[in-house]
């Protein structure tokens, strides 16, 4: 399989704990996004990587949540003391460093804190 | 804050009937693309119609865009059951920008 895989597919999480979420973008893809989608609406923007700088966060990413991507391969998405407002599902997606390419999504980890 | 907004956020038709669903946005952009959302699942990118295009083909979708407007259409011909899905659009917001905006998306319901 040569699309955006992200893993777990499903976390669940007593509040307050960490968790950890990956994300291995398509091989020759040199951006990398993450975002955020709760129940009924659009996925919302929270961070983006070139090759393992990250460029760019959304106001959403609170101090609580931390991205990175070391050698500009996979990256993981870590959120810590997890809250009951965090669940959502969690999605990577991935482009070419060719600016306006379309973007390709992964299936998404669904994080349900309880 | 979210850049798009489809309309309608709902539409149900018969199989076989065709399907429009429109995005408004707010500033300038690049492009504009759309994407599929089967529930709970990743998004499918369909189709990107640059700013300086009007109208683009795929198969069974034909895109439109009209920057004069800040709007775009997604028109899909003859419906299947499996076209059930939710539509996205998505923007950049012009020179500089790196990432996508999406609307709030429209939810297709073809009855077989």
């Amino acid at each position: 399989d040569t699309g955006v895989s992200q893993d777990p597919r499903h976390k669940i999480t007593k509040r307050g704990q960490n968790v950890t979420f990956r994300c291995d973008p398509i091989s020759e893809h040199n951006r990398l996004y993450w975002y955020r989608q709760t129940l009924g609406q659009g996925p919302e923007f929270l961070t983006y990587f070139q090759n393992e700088a990250q460029l760019e966060k959304s106001r959403l990413l609170s101090d609580r949540f931390s991205a990175e991507r070391p050698k500009g391969s996979f990256s993981t998405l870590e959120i810590q003391r997890t809250e009951q407002g965090d669940s959502a599902m969690y999605l990577c997606a991935s482009s070419s460093r060719t600016r306006g390419a379309e973007a390709f999504f992964g299936q998404g980890t669904r994080l349900t804190v309880v | 804050s979210q850049q798009g907004e489809e309309d309608p956020q709902a539409l149900s038709i018969q199989e076989g009937e065709n399907a429009t669903m429109n995005c408004s946005y707010k500033t300038s952009i690049n492009n504009l693309q759309w994407y599929r959302q089967n529930s709970g699942r990743g998004l499918v990118h369909l189709i990107l119609i640059r700013s300086n295009e009007r109208e683009k083909h795929s198969g069974r979708l034909r895109v439109t865009l009209d920057t004069s407007k800040k709007s775009s259409s997604l028109l899909i011909t003859a419906s299947r059951a499996a076209d059930t899905a939710s539509y996205f659009c998505a923007t950049d917001r012009g020179a500089g920008a790196n990432n996508l905006f999406f609307g709030t998306g429209t939810r297709l319901t073809v009855i077989p």
